[in-house]
């Protein structure tokens, strides 16, 4: 089945100590990309890949890494993390970039920091 | 800067009354638009994209769309909303041609009261 799989789905930790979600994709896409969800503010771009070893910033990349060593796999890493940054986070990918394709969107990680 | 917007924070509709949801651009030249629907628990699905050609889109589920240049609009629309589209719905969008991001409005919930 072609989707998107994130882990863990279900985060609580404490400021400060380093974390990663896991996504991964099995359409062989190019383009992935990072978003988190708040209430009133919709989604936001964090960080995009638009194939192994190319990255580029979003709109709020402030805090987070990410790297593209493979194709399938993308993972957001928060080396310390703060409270601000509780929240529901998607990864999505899509065939080439997004100017033609459609992102299918992962099942979300909800985050929070304590 | 390049962004996209929703007005309608939060709908509330009855049963067969008939649903649009706007949306407004302001980026230059031409753009791609998009619609996602988010149902309660779950992640975001494309409803409906417009890429070029005809500026009514038909989607899934009965929604529709029409982009409309001379407005900046892309509003979303079904003549006959039922229970099960209580969902939160999300216009996106970017300039065609090039590396850019996706930009994401910051949503609308729509209540469907049966």
């Amino acid at each position: 089945e072609a989707q998107v799989t994130q882990n863990p789905r279900y985060l609580i930790t404490v400021t400060g100590k380093k974390l990663t979600v896991t996504c991964s994709q099995n359409m062989n896409h190019e383009y992935m990309s990072w978003y988190r969800q708040d209430p009133g503010l919709g989604l936001r771009q964090i960080y995009y890949s638009m194939n192994v070893e190319v990255t580029d910033k979003g709109d709020v990349p402030e805090g987070y890494k990410v790297s593209r060593k493979e194709k399938r796999n993308f993972p957001l890493i928060l080396e310390s993390p703060s409270p601000n940054q509780t929240s529901l986070y998607f990864c999505a990918s899509s065939i080439g970039i997004p100017d033609t394709d459609t992102q299918y969107f992962g099942p979300g990680t909800r985050l929070t920091v304590l | 800067a390049q962004s996209v917007s929703q007005h309608n924070h939060h709908v509330i509709l009855s049963e067969a009354a008939s649903l649009e949801l706007g949306c407004n651009y302001s980026y230059g030249g031409t753009v791609n638009l998009f619609w996602y629907v988010q149902y309660p628990g779950q992640h975001l699905q494309l409803l409906l994209k417009y890429f070029s050609g005809d500026p009514l889109v038909k989607g899934i589920k009965g929604f529709e769309a029409e982009f409309i240049k001379s407005k900046f609009s892309f509003n979303l629309r079904k003549p006959s909303v039922q229970w099960s589209d209580t969902a939160e719905y999300f216009c996106a969008g970017h300039p065609r041609g090039g590396y850019q991001k996706v930009t994401f409005g910051t949503g609308t919930k729509l209540q469907v009261i049966p």
